[in-house]
């Protein structure tokens, strides 16, 4: 299975700064089936990101993503109170529809 | 706009089976598979499988072989996830998603097993 491992896995920041997160698969995701989400205690994950690059409906553009093959980062332009939360990346390219261990990103 | 509403939260005993509906509405049914994720205390997200309702083709992870049954019913706009042999690290927040996207996600269901 393709195993992706994210990092890190805390980043302390502070809101207006901009976030750099990393996705890093064992293999190459087929076609950029790479998806992001954001979770917030309690709630459903949220899809922010799919294709590696395109933000989903309703997505701020604050929000991008970027890469291929198996470096995908999520860049988080100018931090917002409510963009705080825990971020997992996912490939759909291959089955089984692995999973990163998530960053978490918390306030500084 | 599609929705996908789960059944309420179960408590199980070790070795029993629980069964989670998740009722689709908004699109037409057949079109789209439904995953299936779940998420232990704490812990990050884990695909399970999927279903195509069309013919009710799966595909399971295969950690879950063996132990795992999707199904759907097309005259409710209907799949079921079952999990056998319930053990404690079962325990968990269990995910109906739509597969024309990976979104939206059901609101989740709790399933704990303890004796």
């Amino acid at each position: 299975e393709n195993v992706l491992t994210q990092s890190p896995g805390t980043l302390s920041l502070s809101p207006g700064e901009r976030a750099t997160l990393s996705c890093r698969a064992s293999q190459s995701v087929s076609s950029s089936y790479l998806a992001w989400y954001q979770q917030k205690p309690g709630q459903a994950p949220r899809l922010l990101i799919y294709g590696a690059s395109s933000r989903a409906t309703g997505i701020p553009d604050r929000f991008s993503g970027s890469g291929s093959g198996t470096d995908f980062t999520l860049t988080i332009s100018r931090l917002e109170p409510e963009d705080f939360a825990v971020y997992y990346c996912q490939q759909y390219g291959s089955s089984p529809y692995t999973f990163g261990q998530g960053t978490k990103l918390e306030i500084k | 706009q599609v929705q996908l509403v789960q059944s309420g939260a179960e408590v199980k005993k070790p070795g029993a089976s629980v069964k989670v509906s998740c009722k689709a509405s908004g699109y037409n049914f057949t079109m789209y598979y439904v995953h299936w994720v779940r998420q232990a205390p704490g812990q990050g997200l884990e695909w399970m499988g999927v279903i195509n309702p069309a013919g009710g083709s799966t595909t399971y992870a295969q950690k879950f072989q063996g132990r795992v049954t999707m199904t759907r019913d097309t005259s409710t706009s209907t799949v079921y996830m079952e999990l056998s042999s319930l053990r404690s690290e079962d325990t968990a927040v269990y995910y109906c998603v739509f597969g024309g996207g990976f979104d939206p996600w059901g609101q989740g269901t709790l399933v704990t097993v303890s004796s």
